[in-house]
């Protein structure tokens, strides 16, 4: 069965900083990778996927997410955060596609300016 | 109009009450899933469909069942709720044209 460990629970930048949110996934065949955002009383909305191809992938809101096999990591990245950028951010993994999409347990993210 | 909608957004009921929520869609897609998220953990996929006749098990579907009344309807129902299921649950759906998952606003559910 699919898995998804995002070690860091919160992780505080500053404004105009760079970000960076981990995650490490287990899944036997060429995984189905996501990252969602949630934000405070509000569900959860698809920031960027990777199925195949490029290993860096765009995503809306100015964030990107690299694929790298070897290390089974699809880290979260935003060269410059933004104070709306605050918000629980959660890493999934897909079976068959997002048929069945196990989520990592989340990372909060604080912004201060 | 939401495309995902949850039916009620917050709910306090007592042990033991048998509770209903509700989740409707317009979007038209085939699949539907209820999660729960709880602080700490994440989301948890308690049941999916993938179509009407189509009921599956999740990673923590005992004290839980669905119905699919219809495509657009998926609804959770708690037969005899106990505290630990306070949580909030989500409603997401996908289809087999579309590469993501829409989530519902959530319900948040209180059992004291």
């Amino acid at each position: 069965a699919q898995s998804v460990t995002q070690p860091d629970i919160h992780i505080t930048v500053s404004e105009g900083a760079s970000l960076e949110l981990r995650c490490n996934y287990s899944y036997g065949a060429t995984p189905y990778l996501f990252w969602y955002v949630q934000s405070p009383g509000q569900g959860l909305q698809l920031l960027l996927k990777y199925f195949s191809g490029d290993t860096l992938v765009q995503g809306i809101k100015g964030f990107e997410a690299e694929f790298k096999r070897s290390q089974s990591s699809f880290n979260l990245r935003k060269p410059s955060v933004h104070w709306s950028d605050a918000a629980e951010y959660f890493c999934a993994v897909g079976a068959n596609g997002y048929q069945k999409v196990t989520f990592g347990i989340g990372t909060k993210l604080q912004v201060i300016p | 109009d939401a495309d995902v909608t949850q039916t009620p957004r917050n709910r306090i009921t007592k042990t033991g009450k048998r509770i209903m929520l509700e989740c409707s869609q317009t979007k038209g897609h085939d699949r539907m899933y209820w999660y729960r998220q709880d602080p700490g953990l994440g989301l948890r996929l308690i049941y999916y469909s993938f179509d009407v006749k189509d009921i599956n098990k999740g990673e923590i579907s005992d004290g839980y069942s669905v119905s699919r009344q219809a495509q657009a309807k998926f609804s959770l129902s708690l037969e005899s709720a106990i505290p630990n299921q306070t949580a909030l649950y989500f409603c997401a759906t996908g289809s087999s044209a579309n590469e993501k998952l829409f989530f519902g606003s959530g319900t948040q559910l209180s059992v004291l």
